[in-house]
């Protein structure tokens, strides 16, 4: 079974530039998270969606990021304009429904200059 | 809310040494999930165990065992006989068992198993 998928593993912009991260879950899994991990932190949730809607949205940052998932099945987590606090890891999970076990990509590590 | 605590933030041993990490947490839920994730240098967090609050049994698998109690809201994590790949950082995150399920992790135990 293939695991989550996430692109680009490595993204490299200047401040005030767009980025965008993309997620495939695992198939099947209904909820899809965000997550961004800052250097010598643990794992922050910025989104959680249930199908196509974001049920849990508190914590990301809605005046520059943005994120969808349109048909239910991949996301994409958008930055713009990208600042220099948001060099992170940005982590996608997935999990199936009734479980909350996460599962989780390798990440894009994104470096603002 | 739930918060978690992991007061080591970095332990280093020799190969075939024991070690356990440490996790406390704090909860407003009657009932609740614990968990344990591994991260190694590549990035991707692996998912260890899941325990619900209501079953305080301590679980064996392999060389991993863990310990939960309840009543001291820890829930302690030991590696028997580590090998240089248990090196990594590793998460305790409680949970909901309700509603988002959201994790809520702590800044994590980075484990350096030396050869």
């Amino acid at each position: 079974e293939a695991g989550v998928v996430q692109s680009p593993r490595y993204k490299i912009i200047e401040k005030k530039q767009p980025v965008a991260f993309w997620c495939n879950p695992i198939s099947g899994h209904n909820t899809l998270y965000w997550y961004l991990q800052n250097l010598g932190q643990g794992p922050e949730l910025l989104i959680r969606y249930e199908n196509e809607e974001a049920v849990d949205d508190s914590q990301l940052p809605k005046d520059r990021f943005s994120a969808e998932r349109l048909k239910g099945v991949d996301s994409t987590l958008k930055i713009q304009p990208a600042e220099l606090g948001d060099s992170a890891v940005y982590l996608c999970a997935s999990s199936s429904p009734g479980y909350n076990e996460q599962f989780f990509g390798p990440g894009t590590r994104l470096t603002v200059l | 809310a739930q918060k978690v605590t992991q007061a080591q933030t970095e332990i280093s041993v020799v190969e075939k040494e024991d070690v356990t990490l440490d996790c406390v947490y704090e909860t407003r839920d009657t009932t609740y999930y614990l968990f344990w994730y591994k991260q190694p240098p590549s990035g991707e967090l692996v998912f260890l165990i899941r325990r619900n609050s209501f079953d305080e049994q301590n679980e064996i698998s392999g060389r991993y065992s863990w310990n939960f109690q309840k009543s001291t809201s820890s829930f302690n994590f030991t590696i028997t006989a580590s090998q240089v790949v248990d090196s990594a950082v590793y998460f305790c995150a409680p949970s909901s068992m309700a509603g988002s399920y959201q994790l809520t992790f702590g800044k994590g135990t980075k484990l350096s198993v030396i050869p």
